[in-house]
């Protein structure tokens, strides 16, 4: 089967950094999305791993263990904009299809 | 703006009824997504479609169905609608359709079974 986990809450202050943390157990493996929501509103593409190591892309990096089944999120430099659900997804499935398979998300909460 | 658009983006029905969701992807992109999303569950896959041609499927219930144009637009059609059908239902496309490629949503269309 597929599982992916994710905190359900976390809760950080502004100008601070976060880490959200992913783990998956997948059939086979692809690369791992990560994807910001604001609540009602479209998921946003953040980043993509497919490779181990980090990715940074400004404010937000991605970090990725293929051995570890094991992916975090950084947000740095913490605003308030930043308040959303966030989204880990692995796509799986080898052959022609990027189906996504997509954890319950992290809803994070800056505060002030 | 992602690129990939959704109409309509409300839809208030009965049960019973069936409604169709359109979706055009984003300009070059050829192959079509559809994810449901309820409140108490995440995004749920439910069919993919490159040029035309259906490339995967999910778990989407066989009162539901799908068809991707010769224009690349895609519809997702809903009948025998059930109040458990409430939910966020996203299009998403990419390039080709193949793992790896980025999958970029559309605004979603808000459905509600009265």
């Amino acid at each position: 089967g597929q599982n992916i986990d994710q905190p359900t809450e976390m809760t950080a202050t502004e100008g601070a950094i976060v880490q959200i943390n992913c783990t998956y157990q997948t059939s086979g493996f692809n690369g791992l999305f990560w994807y910001q929501q604001h609540a009602g509103e479209a998921p946003t593409f953040l980043s993509y791993n497919v490779l181990d190591g980090l990715e940074e892309k400004g404010r937000f990096s991605s970090f990725l263990s293929r051995s570890k089944g094991y992916s975090y999120l950084l947000l740095k430099e913490l605003q308030m904009k930043d308040s959303a659900s966030y989204l880990c997804a692995v796509s799986p499935y080898g052959g022609a299809t990027n189906k996504l398979i997509f954890g319950t998300g992290t809803l994070l909460a800056v505060q002030p | 703006d992602s690129g990939v658009t959704q109409t309509p983006k409300h839809l208030i029905t009965a049960t019973g009824q069936r409604v169709t969701l359109r979706c055009s992807p984003r300009s070059g992109d050829l192959s079509v997504y559809w994810y449901q999303q309820s409140l108490d569950q995440g995004l749920q896959f439910l069919i993919q479609y490159y040029n035309g041609e259906e490339r995967a499927k999910g778990n989407i219930l066989e009162r539901f169905s799908a068809q991707q144009f010769p224009d690349l637009h895609s519809e997702l059609n809903l009948s025998s609608l059930e109040l458990g059908d409430s939910a966020l239902y996203f299009c998403a496309s990419s390039g080709t359709g193949g793992p790896g490629n980025t999958i970029y949503f559309g605004e979603g269309s808000w459905l509600t079974v009265v």
